[in-house]
């Protein structure tokens, strides 16, 4: 299995600019999760998908980011425009919800600079 | 709002050396897992536990989940330079959680040679 795939790896804008960042979750996989890491704040949950439908934004900062899962093998993170804070690694993970595990796979990540 | 407490933040130890990394919450969780993070890396995946007072060993890893499901640890053996990384727990609650995972700050390990 490939894996889920995240693109760019690294991206770097100017401030006001639009940014997409992508994601293919690992096939067969019925829930993916966006997540936002940086050193002050680690690891925190923007925004997830069950079955294509977004669940949970509570952790979208605000309306400048949205996400979308037009099929079960895509998504995309959008912001719109950037700041300089929102300089930090992106993350996308899937997971099948069955069992009691729901264990998440995450992507290699991609690096946003905002200048 | 569930949350959940690592510690130590940071660890720095020589080769050979033994730890112990712990995770606390005040909230019941129906399952823990342990994700291991290397520099430019995705977190991945060591173990889940399940049952209150559940133990499981992954070679020189040893991981315990609380009897109240509410805390959990992670013990190393004979630390390799390998080992260095960034340890994060993640608690899952019951119900329709759609597998909405809560992570803690992390701990930084670094084993010197």
């Amino acid at each position: 299995d490939a894996g889920v795939i995240q693109s760019p790896r690294h991206e770097v804008t100017e401030m006001g600019q639009e940014v997409t960042l992508r994601c293919k979750p690992i096939s067969g996989h019925n829930s993916l999760f966006w997540y936002r890491q940086t050193m002050m704040r680690g690891l925190e949950l923007l925004i997830y998908f069950n079955n294509n439908v977004p669940i949970d934004d509570s952790g979208m900062p605000e309306d400048r980011f949205s996400a979308k899962m037009p099929n079960a093998s895509f998504s995309t993170l959008k912001i719109q425009p950037s700041e300089p804070r929102d300089s930090a690694v992106y993350f996308c993970a899937s997971s099948l919800l069955q069992g009691a595990t729901y264990e998440q796979y995450f992507g290699p990540g991609t690096r946003l600079t905002v200048t | 709002t569930q949350l959940l407490e690592q510690s130590p933040q940071f660890l720095s130890i020589q080769e050979g050396e033994n730890l112990t990394v712990y995770c606390n919450s005040s909230s019941v969780f129906s399952s823990l897992q342990w994700y291991r993070q290397e520099p430019g890396e995705g977190p991945v995946l060591l173990v889940t536990v399940v049952t209150g007072g559940e133990v499981k060993k992954l070679k020189r890893l040893t991981f315990q989940f609380g009897d109240a499901r509410k805390d959990s640890s992670l013990h190393i053996t004979a630390a390799q330079t390998g080992d260095t990384g960034l340890y994060l727990c993640a608690g899952r609650a019951g119900g329709t959680s759609y597998g909405k995972l809560t992570f803690g700050q992390g701990t930084i390990l670094t084993v010197h040679p």
